[in-house]
């Protein structure tokens, strides 16, 4: 089975711009959380979705968004980019939500330098 | 409000040593705890996990973690590292029952020959 994939790996934005991030699920995975590593404040949950519905969210701003469509791949948009949103987004899938001690699966990450 | 402490930031090991990385968590239930390594330039990959029971967990790559509710305590192990363990490890716990997990600082170890 293939895993959890992001594109683009690695993206370059200056500050004001948008930026759209894509996460494509483990095949038969439902839920899909999103994550966001920086050095100073480690890992931050940012969302997650089941069912294409945003089931939790994390202390991040409106700017932050997200969505989830039929198929389970999910997307997040970061909009009006500030410096301080460099860092790794990485997104993580597992099979159902209901439980909830299903194992999350992490994709490699999307790398966001904004300049 | 639940919490994750990584006590070590950074840990130096020498190849074939072993290696005990700590981790304490605050919690009000009965924690689901995980423990992730993160290679340079990678994501996350789940070493281990412990949900009930059995309060030592064995995972891959030769780790194991003890659970210690006494001292809210979660440590990974590992008898003899090699050279390819170097990497930053992360312990975290389950917040809620939609599966938002609260990681530590991580712990950054380095493998010497």
């Amino acid at each position: 089975k293939a895993g959890v994939t992001q594109t683009p790996r690695y993206l370059i934005k200056t500050r004001g711009q948008q930026v759209t991030l894509s996460c494509s699920p483990i095949s038969g995975h439902r839920s899909v959380s999103w994550y966001q590593q920086t050095p100073g404040q480690g890992l931050q949950f940012l969302f997650e979705y089941f069912s294409e519905t945003q089931r939790n969210k994390g202390n991040f701003p409106g700017r932050f968004s997200g969505r989830q469509f039929s198929n389970s791949r999910s997307e997040m948009n970061v909009s009006t980019l500030e410096l301080g949103d460099s860092a790794l987004y990485l997104c993580a899938s597992s099979l159902d939500r209901v439980k909830a001690q299903e194992t999350q699966y992490f994709g490699p990450g999307t790398r966001l330098l904004v300049l | 409000a639940q919490s994750v402490t990584q006590p070590d930031i950074h840990i130096t090991v020498s190849e074939g040593a072993s290696l005990e990385l700590r981790c304490n968590y605050s919690y009000g239930a009965t924690p689901y705890l995980f423990w992730y390594v993160q290679s340079p330039g990678q994501g996350l990959q789940l070493l281990l996990k412990y949900f009930s029971g059995d309060t030592l967990v064995q995972g891959i790559k030769g780790f194991e973690a003890e659970f210690k509710r006494s001292q809210s305590s979660f440590n990974l192990r590992k008898p003899s590292v090699h050279w390819s363990d170097a990497a930053e490890y992360f312990c975290a716990v389950l917040t809620d029952s939609w599966g938002k997990l609260q990681f530590g600082a991580g712990t950054q170890v380095v493998v010497t020959p």
